[in-house]
């Protein structure tokens, strides 16, 4: 079976620093997708990332960068010049294809403080 | 403006009752889904329907139940046989890009 693992419950950061969230997965599909998601303490998850399993170039989006290193099965996302607002739970996730139906994993979470 | 509606945002049952979600989405998506979130946790999945008379049991569907009447709607009932309700509810739909999966606000149940 699929699974995302993230072994990091925490994590804190200093404003303007680099921080990087960690994200292993588990699969033996050849073609996947891994995602990120944000969660701020409103609820709402929002969409910040994505690694098709073929691209050959890591993911960016503005400050968000996905770091996949595929022999380690390794997605960990980093965030450059951590800003305030970026204190949320970050969860990785993977799209898994059972039965003809797509469906996201999701790992655990990790809650991100950015101190000032 | 395109989105998910979920209301409503906070919803307060007594035990033994049956409650329902509402889940909308304008974004013209085929799939929708059904998460629930417990307290410092990830997302578990109830139930998701990839086209409209069409649904499939998730992770932890005992005690919900699902209809897909319409395309823009997927509506969750939690009926008094599950045992722990009170929790955050999400509901998302899917695009045909990466097959990324856009979340609402979220409903917040708690049962007495």
């Amino acid at each position: 079976a699929q699974k995302i693992t993230q072994t990091q419950p925490g994590m804190f950061v200093q404003e303007k620093e680099a921080v990087t969230l960690d994200c292993t997965y588990d699969t033996s599909d050849q073609s996947y997708g891994l995602f990120w998601y944000k969660q701020p303490s409103s609820g709402e998850m929002i969409f910040l990332i994505y690694q098709g399993s073929y691209d050959e170039q890591n993911a960016t989006e503005g400050r968000y960068s996905l770091n996949f290193q595929k022999a380690r099965k390794s997605a960990n996302l980093v965030i450059s010049a951590s800003q305030l607002g970026d204190s949320a739970m970050y969860f990785c996730a993977m799209r898994e294809r059972t039965g003809g139906y797509n469906k996201l994993i999701f790992g655990a979470g990790t809650r991100l403080a950015v101190h000032p | 403006d395109g989105g998910i509606t979920q209301s409503p945002k906070y919803l307060f049952r007594k035990e033994g009752q049956n409650v329902t979600l509402s889940c909308e989405q304008n974004l013209n998506h085929d799939a929708m889904y059904w998460y629930r979130q417990d307290p410092g946790q990830g997302l578990r999945l109830i139930y998701y329907s990839q086209i409209v008379n069409d649904f499939q049991k998730g992770d932890i569907a005992e005690g919900y139940s699902v209809s897909r009447e319409k395309k823009e709607s997927f509506p969750l009932t939690v009926t008094s046989a599950q045992k722990n309700p009170t929790a955050f509810y999400l509901c998302a739909s899917s695009g045909d890009r990466f097959y990324e999966q856009y979340f609402g606000p979220g409903t917040r149940l708690t049962v007495t």
